[in-house]
């Protein structure tokens, strides 16, 4: 069964950082993509960040470019998030997928979201 | 950057109604679209992939259509449990991977 599980999430002052860890289990993890959607309190979906299987290839959102940087341990099967300079608009649940396929931008199983706050 | 336009934001139905909600990208996308549901407080879920294709177990009163820049999504016969909020998203060649803006389908 697959599963993913990120930790990391918390409250934190703008411009500070903070690095969120995605736990996966059940597929060949190094064989997938990965990416982080995220959605701010009472919005819709917004894709932040994706990475190859092999970790060879990153892409950003332009509300993110330069100040996240993504990440895979695939020894750990964990996928990272790094992020810094942040900003009130970067409140939001932050999701990890996997997926379908291989590399095609679409997934088809989603952790349970884990929460940031920025806030003085 | 391609953008995608979803309506209606909102949508009341009754059980048993036949619901269409419409997706149109920016610029020709193929049929590299798909259709997630994400009911409140939980992660979204795949329903269709490739404009068409339904995810494995996946009831099949839900379909997809369309391809280029115009999309469509179904639901033949809406069930109490359909109740959520439906989201289309293109991952047609380069980043970013864009949603539209959701539609909310409430029973009426």
């Amino acid at each position: 069964e697959v599963q993913l599980w990120e930790s990391g999430g918390g409250l934190v002052q703008p411009g500070g950082s903070l690095r969120l860890s995605c736990a996966a289990s059940g597929f060949t993890f190094s064989s997938y993509a990965m990416s982080w959607v995220r959605q701010a309190p009472g919005k819709g979906l917004e894709w932040v960040s994706a990475i190859s299987g092999i970790g060879g290839s990153a892409y950003y959102g332009d509300s993110v470019k330069g100040r996240f940087t993504i990440s895979r341990d695939n020894s750990k099967n964990t996928l990272y998030l790094q992020m810094s300079g942040l900003r009130a608009e970067d409140t939001a649940v932050y999701y990890c997928a996997k997926d379908k396929v291989g590399a095609t931008f679409y997934w088809d199983y989603w952790g349970q979201g884990t929460l940031v706050t920025v806030s003085s | 950057d391609i953008q995608m336009t979803q309506s209606p934001s909102s949508l009341s139905a009754s059980v048993g109604d036949r619901v269409t909600i419409t997706c149109q990208a920016s610029q020709d996308i193929t049929n590299y679209l798909s259709w997630y549901q994400q009911k409140p407080g939980k992660a979204p879920k795949l329903l269709i992939y490739d404009a068409s294709n339904l995810e494995t177990g996946v009831p099949s009163r839900f379909s997809g259509s369309g391809s280029g820049t115009d999309f469509t999504f179904t639901i033949s016969s809406l069930q109490p449990e359909d109740i959520a909020t439906y989201y289309c998203q293109h991952y047609d060649n380069l980043p970013p991977f864009t949603f539209g803006q959701g539609t909310k389908l409430v029973i009426k």
